[in-house]
């Protein structure tokens, strides 16, 4: 079945450091691929997406692009700040249930801390 | 626009007690889902709810797990009787179509 495998957290930087969170994948067909952010006591936002092969999703400064040949959809931020702690979260959606849902398939998470 | 609003936001109750959790969808959206969330893990889906017509609950633990969506809007998940290892965030989720926006989470604590 599908599955995701991001990398192991949690991962302290200080602000201003690059960000990488890797991402890879395993599906059948051709999956959508998503990162979500779950901030302290709040529910999982959208933070990007990519639909297809070599499709760059960005948003806040965030980016990830869909690498089929890898299957990877490893997230980036060149200059992270404090209110970008979070934990973040990979997802694929390879299944259509219908009525125009996708079924997602999350990874466990990765931690993320930012320090002044 | 209001979220997904979800209550309680936390409950703590002894093992074999019930527990039930509340969804309201944003307004419109047909479908719903449930997700259980263990620490340290990703959402996992529980149920998935087409207006009132649950059409995708092979994850949910019949046995004392069990989900409503009367009249197609809000959602009540249900546990009777809760064991030690139903401790984890409970998510509910609602889309139109394609993007699927999460309730903050009812966080429950068996002891």
């Amino acid at each position: 079945g599908d599955s995701v495998t991001q990398m192991e957290g949690p991962v302290t930087l200080s602000e201003e450091a690059f960000l990488t969170i890797n991402c890879t994948y395993t599906a059948t067909g051709y999956p959508s691929l998503f990162w979500y952010v779950q901030y302290p006591g709040e529910g999982l936002q959208l933070l990007l997406k990519a639909t297809k092969a070599d499709d760059k999703g960005s948003n806040k400064g965030f980016e990830a692009t869909y690498r089929k040949e890898t299957t990877s959809f490893h997230l980036e931020k060149g200059s992270v700040q404090v209110s970008d702690s979070a934990v973040y979260f990979c997802a694929l959606s390879g299944s259509y249930s219908g009525a125009g849902s996708y079924q997602l398939t999350f990874g466990k998470g990765t931690k993320l801390s930012v320090i002044p | 626009e209001a979220g997904v609003v979800q209550s309680p936001r936390y409950k703590i109750i002894e093992k074999k007690q019930p527990v039930a959790f509340w969804c309201n969808p944003i307004s419109g959206h047909n479908t719903l889902y449930w997700y259980r969330q263990n620490l340290g893990q990703g959402p996992e889906l529980l149920i998935r709810y087409e207006n009132e017509e649950a059409v995708d609950d092979s994850q949910l633990p019949k046995d004392r797990f069990s989900a409503e969506r009367l009249k197609g809007v809000d959602s009540t998940l249900k546990i009777q009787p809760a064991e030690l290892g139903d401790s984890a965030v409970y998510l509910c989720a609602s889309t139109l179509a394609g993007e699927q926006f999460f309730g903050p989470g009812t966080r429950l604590t068996v002891l």
